[in-house]
């Protein structure tokens, strides 16, 4: 059984840093790209970031560009997003969640998603 | 980036009812287009993928159709364990994957 289990979020100050985590279980970690999604409160999905099962491709949404860094390591099967400059409008619920196919080259979906956890960027 | 329009905002239909929901693409998407449920206080889940395939463990009254730039998710028979918000989303040019604004099904 796919499980992704996040970990990490809190309440943080504007301008301050945060790391979240993404155990995976279920499957072959390293085969599948990976994502971060967030929902802000009462607002709709929104694709933060990406990763290529190897790690030797990222990808960033232009709203968090230069201040969110994604990683994964393979050995422990762990997605993280690193969060610096964190402002207001970072308060979400954040989603890891796995592509569906192995073949990167190919379209695919998000097939699973995780439970998420909420981050907080308040005074 | 495309721009995913999902329509109408808020949909109200009675148990037992058909209900259709829509989405456009701002450019072709082939068929990669995916739709998720998201019921309250919990995480999405896939529902149909490819536009039109049904995920493994969807029941069968919720379909989808459509290519190109017009989508449509259809449930057959509503129940009320369908109440929830439904996102469009692509993925034929990923990064970004873009979700429409959600569509909210409430049960009249």
């Amino acid at each position: 059984e796919v499980q992704l289990l996040e970990s990490g979020g809190g309440l943080v100050q504007p301008g301050g840093s945060l790391r979240l985590s993404c155990a995976a279980s279920g499957f072959t970690f390293s085969s599948y790209a990976m994502s971060w999604v967030r929902q802000a409160p009462g607002k709709g999905l929104e694709w933060v970031s990406g990763i290529s099962g190897s790690g030797g491709s990222t990808y960033y949404a232009d709203s968090v560009k230069g201040r969110f860094t994604i990683s994964r390591d393979n050995s422990k099967n762990t997605l993280y997003l690193e969060m610096n400059s964190l402002r207001a409008e970072d308060t979400a619920v954040y989603y890891c969640a796995k592509r569906s196919a192995r073949i990167e080259l190919v379209p695919a979906a998000i097939d699973y998603w995780g439970q998420g956890t909420l981050v907080t960027v308040s005074s | 980036e495309i721009v995913m329009t999902q329509s109408p905002a808020t949909l109200s239909v009675s148990p037992g009812e058909r209900a259709t929901l829509s989405c456009r693409a701002s450019q072709s998407v082939s068929s990669s287009l995916a739709w998720y449920q998201q019921k309250p206080g919990q995480a999405p889940r896939v529902l149909i993928y490819g536009a039109s395939t049904r995920a493994t463990g969807i029941p069968a009254r919720f379909s989808g159709s459509g290519s190109g730039t017009e989508f449509t998710l259809t449930i057959s028979s509503l129940q009320s364990e369908d109440l929830a918000v439904y996102y469009c989303q692509q993925y034929n040019n990923w990064p970004p994957y873009t979700f429409g604004q959600g569509t909210k099904l409430e049960i009249k």
